[in-house]
């Protein structure tokens, strides 16, 4: 299976605790998206990255939240001291070096984090 | 502030019918249009892509892009229960090929 994989798929934490949700792109692919999403709502953006660079973070709270994709392994998304409301589905895509006409993204099936 | 919006519904369409899908965008230059399909509780899925002026068929879904008017629009014919979902609509604006979405349209097929 070459698609997105996240993991886990549910995630349950209590307040105060670390959540750590990994994303491995599909084969080929060197960009990285998280988006989280909360019930009955869309999709917001967080963070973009490619290999070893963050290349937009606009999108993700300044405290508690960071993003990396090292060279080798997974794009981890880290929230640290979770609250309630960071109770969510987080989602991951990835798309090939984006470039006009190849710029669709592909989305991992997501983490449902539950924060008790 | 660069937007893109959508009625979010929902949107009701009596089975067998044609369900129409509405995207406005903000930015003239904006060069990539997607169209995403989400089940609830599932991850969005790719339907459409459209990049040029004009219609884009593809089985029972059609992309239309005016890029003077600012607009994309989805057509589904002969809509069944199963395409009960929400549309998203997402946009590329800018030099990254970030996406920029839409809040997303939900769609209903009444049988």
């Amino acid at each position: 299976n070459a698609g997105v994989m996240q993991n886990p798929r549910h995630l349950v934490r209590r307040r105060g605790q670390e959540a750590r949700l990994r994303c491995s792109p599909m084969k080929g692919h060197s960009h990285v998206y998280w988006y989280r999403q909360l019930p009955e709502e869309g999709l917001k953006f967080m963070v973009y990255l490619q290999k070893e660079n963050i290349i937009d973070e606009s999108g993700m709270p300044k405290e508690r939240f960071s993003a990396e994709f090292p060279k080798e392994g997974p794009s981890i998304l880290r929230i640290q001291q979770v609250v309630r409301g960071d109770s969510a589905a987080y989602f991951c895509a990835s798309s090939p070096w984006p470039r006009e006409e190849n710029d669709e993204q592909f989305f991992g099936p997501g983490t449902r984090l539950t924060v008790l | 502030q660069k937007e893109v919006e959508q009625n979010s519904g929902p949107l009701s369409v009596p089975e067998g019918a044609i369900a129409s899908l509405n995207c406005t965008y903000s930015d003239r230059g904006s060069q990539s249009f997607f169209w995403y399909r989400q089940y609830s509780g599932k991850s969005p899925e790719l339907i459409m892509f459209i990049y040029s002026n004009g219609d884009k068929e593809d089985g029972r879904f059609t992309a239309q892009l005016n890029k003077a008017s600012q607009y994309v629009s989805l057509l589904i014919r002969d809509s069944q229960p199963s395409d009960s979902a929400t549309y998203l609509c997402a946009v590329v604006m800018d030099s990254n090929y970030q996406l920029i979405w839409g809040a997303g349209t939900k769609l209903i097929i009444k049988p």
